[in-house]
């Protein structure tokens, strides 16, 4: 079935280091690729999307390149902040489909 | 626009009891999604309404049901509470428009936080 695997955390740096949270998918069609964030306390925020082959989706400094031959969706960012500190979903939904599927969650801590 | 409430934030109730937990999607979005996160389980999908109808269901006991509203509004009720319910639960809505990439992505409530003691 559909399925999401990220890589498990918790993920700690230092402020200013480079970010890399490792998605990859399984699909039998033709999904579009959401990383969500969620804050202590809040729901989730959807951080950044691509909806096709080789799309690059961005926001706030995350980037993430929809890559359909590794069925991945790596989410990165050059220089992390200490409000970057939260977790990250990587999710699929496929075109047409009632349901978003859900990586496990990777917990970031950024120090100062 | 308005964001996705949902209503109530936090709910304490007791095993064997029921509850109702409400959420308004962004106007206009059709389509509204019900989740129950957990420290354990993580993300689970419980159900999605699309112009009233139920259209995709997950792996949830009976006790779990919802409806959609005219207006989108949708509400999920719980009966006979477990402890295990405690969880965050969070409402998402999309706009969906079928058979295209327009809308897809989801929106999130705040979610409720439901304690059953």
């Amino acid at each position: 079935g559909d399925s999401v695997t990220q890589m498990e955390g918790p993920v700690t740096l230092s402020e200013e280091a480079f970010l890399t949270i490792n998605c990859t998918y399984t699909a039998t069609g033709y999904p579009s690729l959401f990383w969500y964030v969620q804050y202590p306390g809040e729901g989730l925020q959807l951080l950044l999307k691509a909806t096709k082959a080789d799309d690059k989706g961005s926001n706030k400094g995350f980037e993430a390149t929809y890559r359909k031959e590794t069925t991945s969706f790596h989410l990165e960012k050059g220089s992390v902040q200490v409000s970057d500190s939260a977790v990250y979903f990587c999710a699929l939904r496929l075109t047409g489909g009632f349901k978003t599927i859900f990586g496990a969650g990777t917990r970031l801590f950024v120090k100062a | 626009k308005a964001g996705v409430t949902q209503t109530p934030r936090y709910l304490i109730k007791t095993r064997g009891q029921q509850v109702t937990l409400s959420c308004s999607p962004i106007s206009g979005h059709r389509s509204v999604s019900w989740y129950q996160q957990t420290p354990g389980q993580g993300l689970q999908f419980l159900f999605e309404y699309f112009s009233e109808t139920q259209r995709n269901k997950g792996n949830f006991p009976g006790r779990f049901s919802g409806r959609q509203f005219s207006n989108s509004r949708s509400e999920m009720n719980v009966s006979t509470l477990e402890l295990g319910d405690s969880a965050l639960y969070l409402c998402a809505s999309s706009f969906r428009d079928r058979g295209s990439l327009r809308g897809n992505e989801q929106f999130f409530g705040p979610g409720t936080r439901l304690t059953v003691l």
